[in-house]
Formats: C-alpha cells, sequence, structure tokens
C-alpha cells in the first residue's frame, strides 16, 4: 500500500518570503510518480508538477522548484518570493502503475497563508 | 483544455435520503475518480472507474456506489445519507492507464447532512 504524509498542517509566512513543503511517501514499487497540486480557495485542485521515480534531478520552473530525494522518500517543494496568489492548500500525491486506471494517493496536504 | 464539471456545489441533504452527485468530463477520459475531502485527512477515494460500466472500490467505499454508464459520465449516489457523509466530494478525471498521467478535477461539491 502507498502512504504519503505532509507533516505541516499550515504555514505562514510574510509576501516575498520563500516557502518549502515537506512530504514523504512510502511504496514498495520502484516504478512511481510524484505529484504536486495547488487548491486555492476556490476549491478546484490543479496540477503544478510531476517527477517519476527514475528522475532525481531537481528542477527549477519559475518561482517553483522541487528537491526529489529517493534515500530519504522526500519530494519537498519550494515556492520563491511568494506571493499572496500562492495562498492555497497544497497536496503531495504519490501514483503507482496498476492494471487499470491512476490512482493517487494523497497526502493531508498543507494550507499556505501569504501574508502581504 | 479539460473540463470537468460538477452538478453542485453546494448541497444539504436530510439524514435517510438518497442523493445523487453528478460529475462530467468533456475530454474523452477513460478513467474518472471520486474522492471526498477532510480537513487534516487530505483526499481519500472512494471509487473509481477505468471504462464504462467498470468500477473499483477505492479506500472508503462504504455507504456509497456509483454509476457510470456513459464515459463523460461519473455518478456517486449515497444510498441513505448520514451525518457522517458530510464532507466536500471532488470528481477527477484522466487519460489512459500510465502512472504518470495527471488527473484533472472539478470544483467539488459541498454536502452537508442534517
Amino acid at each position: 500500500a502507498q502512504k504519503v504524509t505532509q507533516a505541516q498542517t499550515e504555514i505562514s509566512v510574510v509576501e516575498k518570503e520563500d516557502v518549502t513543503l515537506d512530504c514523504v511517501y512510502e511504496t514498495r514499487d520502484t516504478t512511481y510518480y510524484l505529484f504536486w497540486y495547488k487548491q486555492p480557495p476556490s476549491g478546484e485542485l490543479v496540477f503544478l508538477i510531476r517527477r517519476n521515480s527514475f528522475d532525481e534531478q531537481n528542477e527549477i520552473s519559475g518561482r517553483y522548484s522541487w528537491n526529489f530525494q529517493k534515500s530519504t522518500s522526500s519530494f519537498n517543494f519550494t515556492i520563491t518570493a511568494s506571493q499572496v496568489v500562492d495562498s492555497a492548500v497544497y497536496f503531495c500525491a504519490l501514483s503507482v502503475f496498476k492494471a487499470a486506471g491512476n490512482k493517487l494517493t494523497f497526502g493531508g496536504g498543507t494550507r499556505v497563508l501569504v501574508k502581504p | 483544455d479539460v473540463k470537468v464539471t460538477q452538478s453542485s456545489r453546494y448541497l444539504v441533504k436530510r439524514t435517510g435520503e438518497k442523493v445523487f452527485l453528478e460529475c462530467v468530463q468533456d475530454m474523452d477520459h477513460e478513467n474518472m475518480f471520486w474522492y471526498r475531502q477532510d480537513p487534516g485527512l487530505g483526499l481519500r477515494l472512494i471509487y473509481f472507474s477505468y471504462d464504462v460500466k467498470m468500477k473499483e472500490k477505492g479506500d472508503i467505499p462504504e455507504g456509497y456506489s456509483v454509476s457510470r454508464e456513459k464515459k463523460e459520465r461519473f455518478s456517486l449516489i449515497l444510498e441513505s445519507a448520514s451525518t457522517n457523509q458530510t464532507s466536500m466530494y471532488l470528481c477527477a478525471s484522466s487519460a489512459g492507464t500510465s502512472a504518470y498521467n495527471e488527473q484533472f478535477f472539478g470544483p467539488g461539491t459541498r454536502l452537508t447532512v442534517l
């Protein structure tokens, strides 16, 4: 079975500060994908980034960056120079290959509040 | 753009009522999912469907059933609503069978059972 843990329930920062969200996962599968989703106050989850289990190269995309470390089963996500519009709940999720469907296992979410 | 729509944003029902939550996607996706979201628990999968008339139980199927008669539509049914089913319900869809494919979500239905 898969499990995703987001230890931080809420983070509050002032605008322009960096925010790092922690995610730890458990799976026995060797092939898997990790995702980050954002849920703004409107309620609709929006896909942000994904990483496969064979690619530990860390990347930056605009103000987003992520740090994937298989050795510690962690997939952390950083927002650089946060803005008020970044206020949302962020979910880390894990997907493994199954014969049918691509189920996601979600973490409990981290609420980010960016104050002006 | 993929669009996933849900029939209601807010719904109030009474204990014992039969409740239907409807979800429609317009991108010909094979897979559709129903989740419930509760504070601190994240999203938990109730049921999913990988093809018309095909369904599989998720992690918390008790008290729910589903129907998928057409590819674009996936319904969640609460046969006899109970107060512990008060929650936010999210529908999602995705293409194919690859674990790589992201899911696209609807805006959610906040259900209150009195």
